[in-house]
C-alpha cells in the first residue's frame, strides 16, 4: 500500500544545516517530491528524485535517497529564517506505465531560530 | 506569471448550499489535478484530468462532489450540499504528460472553505 511518514517538527538555529527524513512503503515509487508550503499558501515544488538515483544536488538543498530502506532525506545547507516552513515528501507511483497522482506525508514542520 | 491559478482564494458559506471553484493550469499542460488538505495534514488526491478526460476518481471524491474540464483547459469541482466536514484547503495542480514519463506537479495557492 501507499504510506508516507514524516517526522512533525525540526527546529534547527540559522546558519545549521537542516535534514528532514521521509519514510515510504511502496516499492514501485517512481519520482519522489519535496514541497515547501509556506502559511495560507499552496505547495512550492522544491526539488525531485528519480528511484533509480541515490542523490541530487541542487543549490543549497541535497536529497538522497536509499531504495533498499525506502528512505528519503532532504538536507538543506546554511538554513535561514526564510527556509521556515511546513515540507511535505511526496510520491508517485508508476501504475500501468505511467505515473499520476501523489501521496504526501503528513508534513514536518521547520522552524528557524536566530 | 504563468503559474496555476485558483479562485476564489477563501469561500465561507452555510451549509447545504452549493460551492463551485475554479482552477487555471499552467497553459501547456495537459493534466490537471484536485486536492484536498485538511488542517495539519498533507494534501489527499482527489481526481485527475488528462485534457478533457477525467482518468482517475478517489474513494473520497463522494457523489457531492463533481469535476469538470470541458474544454481541457481550466477546471471546475462542484459540491453540492455542503457538510461540515467539506471545510478544507482544495488545492489544484498541472502538469506536463509526455508519454512514459511524468512531470512534476505545479500547485496553485490553493482555495480555502469555511463552512458554517
Amino acid at each position: 500500500g501507499e504510506d508516507v511518514e514524516q517526522s512533525l517538527f525540526l527546529s534547527v538555529r540559522e546558519g545549521d544545516s537542516s535534514v528532514i527524513n521521509c519514510t515510504y512503503t511502496d516499492s514501485s515509487s517512481t519520482y519522489l517530491y519535496w514541497y515547501k508550503q509556506e502559511p495560507g499558501a499552496g505547495l512550492q515544488l522544491l526539488t525531485y528524485i528519480f528511484s533509480n538515483m541515490d542523490m541530487k544536488q541542487d543549490q543549497r538543498l541535497t536529497v538522497l535517497l536509499n531504495k533498499k530502506d525506502k528512505h528519503l532525506s532532504l538536507r538543506i545547507a546554511d538554513t535561514q529564517t526564510g527556509d521556515s516552513a511546513i515540507y511535505f515528501c511526496a510520491e508517485s507511483i508508476n501504475r500501468g506505465g505511467t505515473a499520476s497522482k501523489l501521496t504526501f506525508g503528513t508534513g514536518t514542520r521547520l522552524q528557524v531560530t536566530l | 506569471d504563468t503559474g496555476v491559478s485558483q479562485n476564489p482564494r477563501h469561500k465561507i458559506t452555510k451549509r447545504g448550499q452549493n460551492v463551485t471553484f475554479r482552477c487555471d493550469p499552467i497553459s501547456e499542460h495537459n493534466r490537471l489535478y484536485w486536492y484536498r488538505q485538511t488542517l495539519g495534514q498533507g494534501p489527499e488526491f482527489l481526481t485527475y484530468f488528462q485534457n478533457e478526460a477525467q482518468l482517475e476518481k478517489s474513494r473520497l471524491l463522494s457523489d457531492r462532489f463533481s469535476a469538470e474540464r470541458p474544454k481541457g483547459s481550466f477546471s471546475t469541482l462542484e459540491i453540492q450540499r455542503t457538510e461540515q466536514g467539506d471545510s478544507a484547503m482544495y488545492l489544484c495542480a498541472s502538469s506536463a504528460y509526455r508519454g512514459g514519463g511524468n512531470q512534476p506537479q505545479h500547485f496553485g495557492d490553493g482555495t480555502r472553505l469555511s463552512i458554517l
